[in-house]
């Protein structure tokens, strides 16, 4: 079973709200990354938290990391119609250089 | 840089046939990733290499697939013989593995076996 497990699996919001998508984790981490891919695309990075950090912010993303309860989440801020998407967390185990990801957000941004 | 590249972006074939796809990661990265994406089963890690090695192939299907990288600058995943339960999203991606373990993704082989 993948390691991350995103919630909710899909998510319709207004332009201009705040998106907020959560993760879930099994075992210890070393980090912990939020991918976006837009339809057809390949899956883009777009930050990464360790796991000795509790929150990290990048433009309009926040991401907070609960390592005690193995949980993160993701907040896009003043969505745009440009953010409509699927967002994946991605977890790599302590001492292992691969990536397990979850099944993903679908976001979508109505105008 | 170019980024990850694949290739082909879409490949059509006939159940039994043999199938090749290519990787070029971006200059520089010694870690390669091939992944598999449904709507079924998401995103899966198949095989993944480390200065040209492969370190964990567990997540490859069965036999009938198979991954090479005989240099640093090349990888090929193949699929013989095919069948339509093959028909998926390949994803092949690279890093560094001496940093944050980010990687970055090709654009995708689209594979369709009917």
């Amino acid at each position: 079973s993948q390691q991350g497990e995103e919630d909710p699996q899909a998510l319709s919001i207004q332009e201009g709200e705040n998106a907020t998508m959560n993760c879930s984790y099994k075992t210890s981490i070393n980090n912990l990354q939020w991918y976006r891919q837009n339809s057809g695309r390949g899956l883009v990075h777009l930050i990464l938290i360790r796991s000795n950090e509790r929150e990290k912010h990048s433009g309009r993303l926040r991401v907070t990391l609960d390592t005690s309860k193995k949980s993160s989440s993701l907040l896009i801020t003043a969505s745009r119609a440009a953010d409509t998407a699927s967002y994946f967390c991605a977890t790599d185990k302590e001492g292992a250089q691969k990536l397990v990801f979850g099944q993903g957000t679908r976001l979508t941004i109505n105008p | 840089d170019a980024g990850v590249i694949q290739s082909p972006r879409h490949e059509v074939t006939e159940m039994g046939q043999e199938v090749t796809l290519r990787c070029k990661p971006i200059s520089g990265h010694n870690s390669l990733f091939w992944y598999r994406q449904t709507m079924m089963r998401g995103l899966e890690l198949l095989i993944y290499f480390n200065n040209n090695v492969p370190i964990d192939d567990s997540g490859m299907p069965e036999d009938r697939f198979s991954a090479k990288m005989p240099n640093a600058s090349f990888s090929t995943l193949k699929i013989q013989p095919s069948e339509p339960r093959d028909s998926a999203v390949y994803f092949c991606a690279s890093s560094f593995s001496g940093s944050t373990n980010e990687q970055f993704f090709g654009p995708g082989t689209r594979l369709t076996v009917l």
